[in-house]
């Protein structure tokens, strides 16, 4: 079965501090994995893609790796402010014939304090 | 802003109760979605319009029906609901299907069965 799991569930930092989270999945045939940042009341926002061939992509503070052989994601953020705080969405997308596939992972909560 | 809308923004109906979500894209875009987001659960694909066409049903029940009159416009059509239904309803749209383009999301219905 495709699944995609994150860790952890919830976190909480303070402003200024770094912090990792992690994702594995299981789809195969992978096509591509993303990260999404999900603002309270808003809908998902899209942080980075990567395909197979890539192991690393940033956007800004965000900083995205992803290992295929051990289908393993991370999503690192450097100097959390805020605003960060926020759940984060890993997607993966498995393709299937003509067909693209997302599975979700159920989001990790970042909770950032001043 | 995203470029897609949705409203009513927040939701509450009774079981016996008729009601329509609605979703506008200023994108340009081709394919639109809906997406259901519960409590503690990861976001489920319902349905996809590619070109106005219903190109994905993903087991949904029948009590839930779409209606895409144009590529800008998408309707979720409510009847009958069961109070498990109360959930995040999202709309998003892509370039084209595929999820190799990406998706820009709604802000989202708060839907409460009651």
């Amino acid at each position: 079965k495709n699944q995609v799991e994150q860790s952890p569930q919830s976190l909480i930092i303070l402003e200024g501090k770094n912090c990792t989270l992690q994702c594995n999945y299981t789809v195969s045939p992978f096509s591509n994995l993303r990260w999404y940042k999900q603002d309270t009341g808003r809908g998902p926002v899209s942080l980075t893609i990567m395909t197979f061939s890539e192991n690393t992509k940033s956007n800004g503070r965000y900083t995205a790796t992803l290992d295929a052989d051990t289908k393993q994601s991370s999503l690192h953020i450097t100097a959390s402010q805020l605003s960060d705080s926020a759940s984060y969405i890993c997607v993966v997308t498995l393709r299937s014939g003509g067909s693209y596939i997302p599975t979700f992972g159920r989001g990790t909560s970042l909770i950032v304090h001043p | 802003e995203t470029g897609v809308t949705q409203t009513p923004r927040h939701l509450v109906m009774g079981m016996t109760n008729k009601k329509s979500l609605k979703c506008e894209q200023h994108l340009g875009h081709n394919a639109m979605y809906w997406y259901k987001q519960s409590a503690k659960k990861p976001l489920e694909l319902m349905f996809v319009y590619n070109f106005k066409e219903q190109t994905e049903n993903n087991s949904v029940p029948s009590r839930f029906s779409p209606e895409c009159p144009n590529s800008s416009h998408l309707f979720l059509h409510l009847h009958t609901l069961q109070p498990e239904d109360s959930a995040l309803y999202l709309c998003a749209s892509s370039q084209e299907q595929g999820y190799s383009y990406e998706q820009y999301f709604g802000p989202g219905t708060r839907l409460t069965v009651t």
